[in-house]
């Protein structure tokens, strides 16, 4: 099965740019979607189709996807941000929606 | 603005069957356009994908679940629902409810609040 790897904790001082990668067999040719989710609360979009970032999400927040590792990108990172983060991709080939296994980001 | 709201017994024995209904506010199931997902996020965990339906009734399941789920959807009272039979502590987590856009990849972009059950005698 179709497995997306995300590394489990990242730290970053504020201001700083977090860069969070999620790694999978040519990942590139898929869409990948980004999650935030802070403690207590469901899971916010706010990354879908690689880059496209819904209404009412920062700038602050970006995301690409080539060859096998797509990342959420966090400039000029703010206490807020800290959350854990989760990659999602669609596998065509089985209809499967696949989570990555979450990454704790912390801001500080 | 769409709204998703999840509702069910808290706690559910084992062997028995979870059910769980999505109700969906601000918008209609039945004018398409979208797929409405079910996922759950065991205690301290992160989130696994349960499957989605589509207003027609057409159903996709995770494979390692789809033994046990059932999705199915009520145009009339606007929701969906989840069932998930022969439940073991195993299954004991948060679950949620979501609208996936339909285009060309899936994902979900408005998450219900989430409810979480119990398995356990």
């Amino acid at each position: 099965s179709y497995e997306l790897t995300q590394p489990p904790s990242l730290s970053v001082s504020p201001g700083q740019t977090a860069s969070i990668t999620c790694s999978a067999d040519k990942l590139g040719g898929k869409y990948v979607s980004w999650y935030q989710q802070k403690p207590g609360q469901s899971p916010l979009l706010v990354i879908s189709e690689d880059a496209k970032r819904p209404s009412g999400i920062p700038g602050r927040f970006s995301g690409s996807n080539s060859g096998n590792t797509a990342t959420l990108t966090i400039s000029g990172t703010q206490a807020m941000d800290e959350a854990d983060y989760y990659c999602q991709t669609w596998d065509g080939s089985t209809d499967d929606v696949i989570f990555g296994g979450g990454t704790k980001l912390t801001v500080l | 603005q769409v709204q998703l709201q999840e509702s069910g017994p808290g706690l559910v024995k084992p062997s028995q069957t979870l059910s769980l209904t999505c109700t969906v506010s601000g918008g209609s199931i039945s004018s398409g356009g979208y797929y409405w997902s079910w996922s759950r996020q065991h205690p301290g965990k992160g989130l696994e994908w349960i499957g989605y339906i589509y207003f027609s009734g057409s159903t996709y399941y995770n494979p390692s679940l789809k033994s046990r789920v059932t999705i199915s959807v009520d145009t009339s009272k606007n929701q969906f629902s989840l069932k998930l039979s022969s439940v073991t502590a195993a299954d004991t987590a948060v679950y949620y409810c979501a609208r996936d856009p339909q285009g060309v990849a899936h994902y979900m972009d408005v998450w219900g609040k989430g409810t979480t059950v119990t398995v356990s005698s």
